[in-house]
C-alpha cells in the first residue's frame, strides 16, 4: 500500500545513545516533515524538507539532525539522547499543494 | 511564529448532542485543514477549507473558514461514539510554508 511507512515503531534509549528514525515514502512528494507530539502541545516541526538534497529547521530542532539524501527516504538522528526527547514522532509528506500524509509514529522513551 | 488556539482542550459529551471546536489565531492563513487522529496512529485529513466565510459539510460534520481566514471551526452533529478522538486543526501560513498546528481537541463521545 503506498504511503509513509515509518521504523521503528517503539524503541527504549538510554540517556546518551544515538539512534536514527527512518521515514520512507514510496509517493514521490517532495516534501517531507518531522513532527513530534507531546501530550498537551499538539504536533511541533522538528526539521522539514522541500526536495532531495535540502533541509531546513523548524519551531524545535535542538538536539536533531537530519538527511535527505533520497527523495523517498528522510532520517531524524538523535545524537545523543536526552530524556526530554521521550515522544511520539510523526513524519508526514506532500506534494506541491496537497494535504498532508502522515505516517503511524515512533513512540520513543529515553531513560 | 504563527500560533493556533484551539478549543476546548477536553470534550466529554454524551451520544446525540452537539458540539463545537473553535481554531483561533491573530494571523491570516491561507488555507486551513481538519485532521483527526486515533490512538497509535498518524492524523488524517478531514477536510481542508481555502475561501474566507468558506462552509463545507461532510456528513454530520460542518466546517468553516472565518471570513478574515484567521479562524475556524468544526461542528458534529448528534456525535456517535466513533467521532471519539483528537482534532487537531492546521493552518498553511503561504505557499509552501509548513502547516502550524493547534493543540488539539480530545473527544470523548459515551454511549
Amino acid at each position: 500500500n503506498a504511503g509513509v511507512t515509518q521504523t521503528p515503531k517503539f524503541r527504549v534509549l538510554k540517556t546518551g545513545q544515538s539512534m536514527t528514525l527512518l521515514c520512507a515514502q514510496d509517493m514521490n512528494h517532495e516534501y517531507m516533515y518531522w513532527y513530534r507530539q507531546d501530550p498537551g502541545m499538539g504536533l511541533r516541526l522538528i526539521h522539514y524538507s522541500v526536495g532531495e538534497g535540502t533541509t531546513a529547521k523548524g519551531e524545535v530542532p535542538d538536539g536533531y539532525n537530519v538527511s535527505r539524501l533520497k527523495k523517498q527516504n528522510f532520517l531524524l538522528g538523535l545524537e545523543s539522547a536526552a530524556p526530554s526527547q521521550t515522544s511520539v514522532y510523526f513524519c508526514a509528506s506532500r506534494m506541491t499543494g496537497s494535504s498532508y500524509t502522515f505516517g503511524s509514529g515512533t513512540r520513543l522513551t529515553v531513560v | 511564529t504563527q500560533l493556533l488556539e484551539q478549543s476546548p482542550q477536553f470534550l466529554s459529551i454524551q451520544e446525540g448532542e452537539n458540539l463545537t471546536v473553535y481554531c483561533n489565531s491573530s494571523s491570516v492563513f491561507s488555507s486551513l485543514q481538519w485532521y483527526r487522529q486515533e490512538p497509535g496512529e498518524g492524523p488524517v485529513l478531514l477536510v481542508t477549507v481555502v475561501t474566507g466565510g468558506e462552509v463545507k459539510k461532510l456528513k454530520r460534520l460542518t466546517f468553516q473558514f472565518g471570513d478574515a481566514r484567521k479562524d475556524s471551526s468544526l461542528h458534529i452533529t448528534a456525535a456517535q461514539p466513533g467521532d471519539t478522538g483528537l482534532y487537531l486543526c492546521a493552518g498553511l501560513p503561504s505557499g509552501n510554508t509548513p502547516l502550524v498546528f493547534g493543540k488539539g481537541t480530545r473527544l470523548s463521545v459515551i454511549a
